[in-house]
């Protein structure tokens, strides 16, 4: 089945760039996502990229696509302690008319002052 | 209400006891997604509806969880006779079916199980 994976924990310094990474193995996605995660508080959805792009850049959030490698990639610019939240990568195919979506562990990011 | 809703936020349970979970989805939003979120797990899919029909119920880890949508809109999860491992974060997403913005889901803020 589908199995998307990545690390549990990333800590930066404020300032600095984060990348947070992420594998996944259904060849059939049709797009691949990022949704952040504040405590107490539901997903939001952050970002997302169709499979067949390799890059997509909105403001600090920088997401790169390998499709050979099922690999995905979120950078945030300029880290900020507000960033500090868990940050699920998922991706999705179409099922019976809709997108299913298959969501990862989560990567905790902690912001350092 | 502008997002979606989910209530209880907190419910602590006896094991055996059986507990109802709602969620509001967004007005108009015609699908809807149950998921299950577990201390240091992803989101587990647990169950999708179009409308008052479940066409993917794949996610369900027993008979003893059931839910069911009506008119459309309000979605209840019901767990029977609830057991430790039941204890999670039950959330609750709705979207759009087709067109340019049915990849999004919007999550509620979700529900905390915990079975005693």
């Amino acid at each position: 089945g589908e199995d998307v994976e990545q690390s549990l924990f990333l800590s930066v310094r404020e300032g600095d760039s984060s990348v947070i990474n992420c594998t996944y193995t259904d060849s059939s996605s049709t797009y691949l996502y990022w949704y952040k995660q504040e405590p107490g508080a539901g997903l939001q959805l952050l970002t997302y990229i169709f499979s067949n792009m390799d890059m997509k850049q909105d403001q600090r959030l920088t997401v790169l696509l390998n499709k050979k490698d099922k690999h995905l990639s979120l950078r945030i610019a300029d880290t900020q302690t507000g960033d500090s939240a868990i940050y699920f990568c998922a991706e999705s195919r179409e099922s019976g008319g809709y997108q299913k979506v298959t969501f990862g562990t989560g990567t905790k990011l902690q912001v350092i002052p | 209400g502008a997002g979606v809703s989910q209530s209880p936020s907190n419910k602590v349970t006896e094991k055996g006891k059986d507990v109802e979970l709602r969620c509001d989805p967004i007005s108009g939003h015609t699908a809807l997604y149950w998921y299950r979120q577990s201390l240091g797990q992803g989101l587990e899919f647990l169950i999708y509806f179009q409308g008052n029909s479940a066409p993917d119920k794949s996610g369900l880890p027993s008979d003893r969880f059931s839910a069911e949508r009506t008119g459309g809109s309000v979605s209840t999860l019901t767990i029977q006779r609830t057991q430790q491992e039941d204890s999670a974060v039950y959330l609750c997403a709705s979207s759009l079916k087709g067109g340019k913005r049915s990849y999004e889901q919007f999550f509620g803020p979700g529900t905390r199980l915990t079975v005693l």
